[in-house]
């Protein structure tokens, strides 16, 4: 059965620290692959998303992500945090040709000064 | 900019009452979808829409049904509500192929 997984259920960094979010994922065939963010109360934003060439893509607000085939991951990562970045963060996995998309648990993310 | 509207933002109703999630999107897209979200699971899609009076389960649908009478609304149904479907409800629509875009949610309470 498809699945992801973020292993992580919550992280703290600090402020102007480096971030790196996990995500694995178990797919027959090379998936699309998307990171969401959500603020409190709010629903999901795109941060980013990969379906096919270079497999280093950037996003908005200063992430970026790395799909690996060979490790089946593709990991969120933010060079320096602002506390503007505590969120809860999820990946999501699609296929091609099949609209619906399965979702990660969630990682939340928490800055402290 | 993609606009996903849900009817409600915050939601009590009493266990036994059929309950409307409305949700409409301004993009004339094909694809509609409910989704819930609870703590530790994220979110799990119920049923999706592919176009106007098409629909499909989810991975959840059990206790729900939908409705799509034109193309930007779709509507979640529950016909008897229960407290264990106190939740987090999200649309979302999409042209095929695309990113999905998100409503901002509506919290059920189910007393």
């Amino acid at each position: 059965a498809q699945s992801v997984t973020q292993p992580d259920i919550h992280i703290t960094v600090s402020e102007g620290a480096s971030l790196e979010l996990r995500c694995n994922y178990s797919y027959g065939a090379t998936p699309y692959l998307f990171w969401y963010v959500q603020s409190p109360g709010q629903g999901l934003q795109l941060l980013l998303k990969y379906f096919s060439g270079d497999t280093l893509v950037q996003g908005i607000k200063g992430f970026e992500a790395e799909f690996k085939r060979s490790q089946s991951s593709f990991n969120l990562r933010k060079p320096s945090v602002h506390w503007s970045d505590a969120a809860e963060y999820f990946c999501a996995v699609g296929l091609v040709g099949n609209e619906k998309l399965t979702f990660g648990t969630g990682t939340r993310l928490t800055i402290i000064p | 900019d993609v606009k996903v509207t849900q009817s409600s933002r915050y939601l009590v109703k009493r266990t036994g009452e059929k309950v409307f999630l409305e949700c409409v999107q301004d993009m004339d897209h094909e694809n509609m979808f409910w989704y819930r979200q609870d703590p530790g699971l994220g979110l799990r899609l119920i049923y999706f829409s592919y176009d106007v009076k098409m629909k499909e389960k989810g991975d959840i649908p059990e206790g729900y049904s939908v409705s799509r009478e034109k193309k930007e609304r779709f509507s979640l149904i529950l016909e008897s509500a229960s407290t264990n479907q106190t939740s987090m409800y999200l649309c979302a629509s999409n042209t095929r192929g695309e990113t999905q875009y998100f409503g901002p949610g509506t919290r059920l309470l189910v007393l």
